[in-house]
């Protein structure tokens, strides 16, 4: 089945404790993005990613990092959680023709809840 | 940046009604995309309509691109419970420095009752 999968689906933490949400895609995308989802802001682009070792900021990169080893994944790594960046998160992957972004396929989301 | 705002903010209809929704951008488009989102899950693609394009039609939606005003439409017709969920519509910005960032509006709530 095609699908993009996160993980985790829910997490609590603690300012400033390091952590990693996966995204993993089977659909041999080359275009993957991580988006955030706030109330009444809809989602916002965090970084992106053209192809293999090709990422870009998007939006609202602050306290982010990325990093695109492989073509199937694309994890999101938070090096110092801060109450602000508690969100709903998205990773997503398409095929991205230049210079058309197309159609994006989404993960279920992970809920992540820094305290 | 939000590039696309929809209009309205939330919609209550009845089943078998048509739902509209509106969707204004800022800045050229290579194409605009719509989106649905079932309560906090991962957002599903409905339709994708070309700037070239005015009219598409996927099954009950119908979706209008005028891009002389910058604004989409997105109709469904005769409306299901199944159908209340968010819809978002998304800009794929002209500019080639700006390939990839597709940019989403903050939605429309659609709550269709039986």
């Amino acid at each position: 089945e095609a699908q993009v999968t996160q993980n985790p689906r829910y997490l609590i933490t603690v300012t400033g404790k390091k952590l990693t949400v996966t995204c993993s895609q089977n659909m041999n995308h080359e275009y993957m993005s991580w988006y955030r989802q706030d109330p009444g802001l809809g989602l916002r682009q965090i970084y992106y990613s053209m192809n293999v070792e090709v990422t870009d900021k998007g939006d609202v990169p602050e306290g982010y990092k990325v990093s695109r080893k492989e073509k199937r994944n694309f994890p999101l790594i938070l090096e110092s959680p801060s109450p602000n960046q508690t969100s709903l998160y998205f990773c997503a992957s398409g095929l991205a023709e230049f210079p058309n972004t197309g159609e994006l396929f989404f993960g279920e989301g992970s809920r992540l809840t820094v305290l | 940046s939000q590039q696309g705002e929809e209009d309205p903010q939330a919609l209550s209809i009845q089943e078998g009604e048509n739902a509209t929704m509106n969707c204004s951008y800022k800045t050229s488009i290579n194409n605009l995309q719509w989106y649905r989102q079932n309560s906090g899950r991962g957002l599903v693609h409905l339709i994708l309509i070309r700037s070239n394009e005015r009219e598409k039609h996927s099954g009950r939606l119908r979706v209008t691109l005028d891009t002389s005003k910058k604004s989409s439409s997105l109709l469904i017709t005769a409306s299901r419970a199944a159908d209340t969920a968010s819809y978002f519509c998304a800009t794929d910005p002209l500019e080639t420095d700006s390939w990839g960032k597709l940019q989403f509006g903050a939605g429309t709530q659609v709550v269709v009752t039986p």
